[in-house]
């Protein structure tokens, strides 16, 4: 039972526009949100991330909302830059037990 | 240095076959993790070990045995695997500790085929 969604699979934005990714998920007992971006034949790196507890957390370029009524959090990039183009993991946690989002592959347009 | 190191990267083998996929990192980490990624489907949690010591187990068939023989090593023992554990098995690392907010450094993963 897929816990963590995201479901768009791809995004397509212009260099310096925003990139608005979303992600949902189910299970109330979350207690951290974490943004992970992976290259080709890379592991995933970690990017950013909320605590359960607050609403904004921002970091540069990257800034990543959430709404626990709605289980909704979605990550904005602004501006976007060619160097973003990579696949976007939505990640949950409880514990050391991180679950994943499908990922959303986001394609930076010269 | 903030890398984790994952070898092979590229590994096939047979159904009868017994391998080993190995991780290692030097950052103090006290929690590693092994994850299996197929094909565009996301990270899936088999093992943890906090301390070196098991904590979570996926319910992973026994035919993955994982071993961690100190704090900077884990490995992935394989053996009688089936096709559809072909897939790119993932290890990361993450300080440990109260086990909330982990940030996970992973490594590149081994791509897995088994024919």
């Amino acid at each position: 039972d897929q816990q963590v969604k995201q479901n768009s699979p791809s995004l397509s934005v212009q260099e310096g526009r925003i990139s608005i990714l979303n992600c949902d998920y189910t299970n109330s007992m979350f207690d951290y949100f974490l943004w992970y971006k992976k290259y080709p034949a890379e592991g995933p790196t970690f990017l950013i991330s909320i605590s359960s507890i607050k609403d904004k957390n921002e970091d540069g370029r990257f800034t990543v909302f959430l709404n626990k009524s709605a289980k909704h959090l979605s990550l904005h990039i602004v501006p976007s830059q060619p160097g973003d183009s990579a696949v976007y993991f939505c990640a949950a946690s409880r514990g050391y037990k991180l679950s994943f989002g499908a990922g959303t592959t986001v394609t930076v347009r010269a | 240095d903030t890398e984790v190191t994952q070898t092979p990267k590229h590994l096939v083998m047979g159904m009868t076959n017994k391998k080993s996929l190995k991780c290692e990192q030097h950052m103090g980490h006290r929690a590693m993790y092994w994850y299996k990624q197929k094909a565009k489907k996301p990270p899936e949690l088999m093992f943890v070990y906090s301390y070196e010591k098991l904590s979570i187990n996926e319910s992973v068939p026994s035919r993955f045995s994982p071993e961690c023989p100190n704090s900077s090593l884990l490995n992935l023992h394989l053996h009688a695997l089936q096709p559809e554990d072909s897939a790119l098995y993932l290890c990361a690392s993450s300080q440990g500790g109260t086990g909330g907010n982990e940030k996970l450094f992973f490594g590149s993963g081994t791509q897995l085929s088994v024919l």
